[in-house]
């Protein structure tokens, strides 16, 4: 299986910070990497995907890039409602793997 | 907009099998290029994928559940269905499920989910 790590687990940051998170993959996805955006007891979001895709009606504040190995979740600005949990994942090969997310947390 | 609710108990007893149903709105199983996904994610851990299915029933599996998870689909009743068997303490989770979009000249992705349900296994 393809093994996802995203650092930092956590971080804490104001409204208005510029927030960056990192997912590096164990083997080269292409730009097969998707992100999501979750708070307790909410359906997950897709924020992300093919790496820097925004989804439809996703704020332009949030940014993804990268390919190969290494990608980014950027938020350009952190609003209020940003304070969640955010995963990236892979789909370039089954089984499907995620990282093991990043909390975002008021500073 | 595709709407997603997952049902099913919220015990289950070990060596048991966990059911669970998710209800897709409106005449979403006519996509195309949908599949229909399952979902876990157990206390303080990751999100893990358990498999995906088509509307002809071809099935998709993560080789980890070893077989005991098997996922089918009722079009007529717009829902799909997990079952995993000889469920342990290590099978409770939220378990949600998910369209997966398969678009030409992208990657798939999971575009709408539902909220999400509790399943404990305890005795």
């Amino acid at each position: 299986d393809i093994q996802m790590t995203q650092s930092p687990s956590s971080l804490s940051a104001s409204v208005g910070e510029r927030v960056t998170i990192t997912c590096r993959a164990s083997q080269r996805i292409s730009t097969l990497l998707n992100w999501y955006q979750h708070k307790p007891g909410k359906a997950p979001k897709l924020l992300i995907y093919d790496a820097s895709n925004l989804q439809s009606a996703v704020p332009s504040r949030f940014s993804g890039s990268g390919s190969g190995t290494e990608f980014t979740l950027t938020i350009s600005s952190l609003q209020p409602e940003d304070f969640a949990t955010y995963s990236c994942q892979q789909t370039f090969t089954s089984p499907y793997t995620f990282g093991q997310g990043t909390q975002v947390e008021v500073k | 907009q595709v709407q997603l609710q997952e049902s099913g108990p919220g015990l289950v007893k070990p060596s048991e099998t966990l059911s669970l149903t998710c209800i897709v709105s409106n005449d979403s199983f006519s996509r195309v290029n949908y599949f229909w996904s399952w979902f876990r994610q157990p206390p303080g851990k990751g999100l893990e994928w358990i498999g995906s299915i088509y509307s002809t029933g071809d099935t998709i599996n993560n080789p980890s559940l070893k077989s005991r998870a098997s996922i089918s689909i009722d079009t007529s009743k717009n829902q799909f269905s997990l079952k995993v068997n000889s469920v342990t303490a290590a099978d409770t989770a939220v378990y949600y499920c998910a369209s997966e979009a398969r678009v030409r000249g992208t990657g798939p992705f999971h575009d709408f989910w539902g909220h999400g349900t509790l399943v404990t296994v305890s005795s």
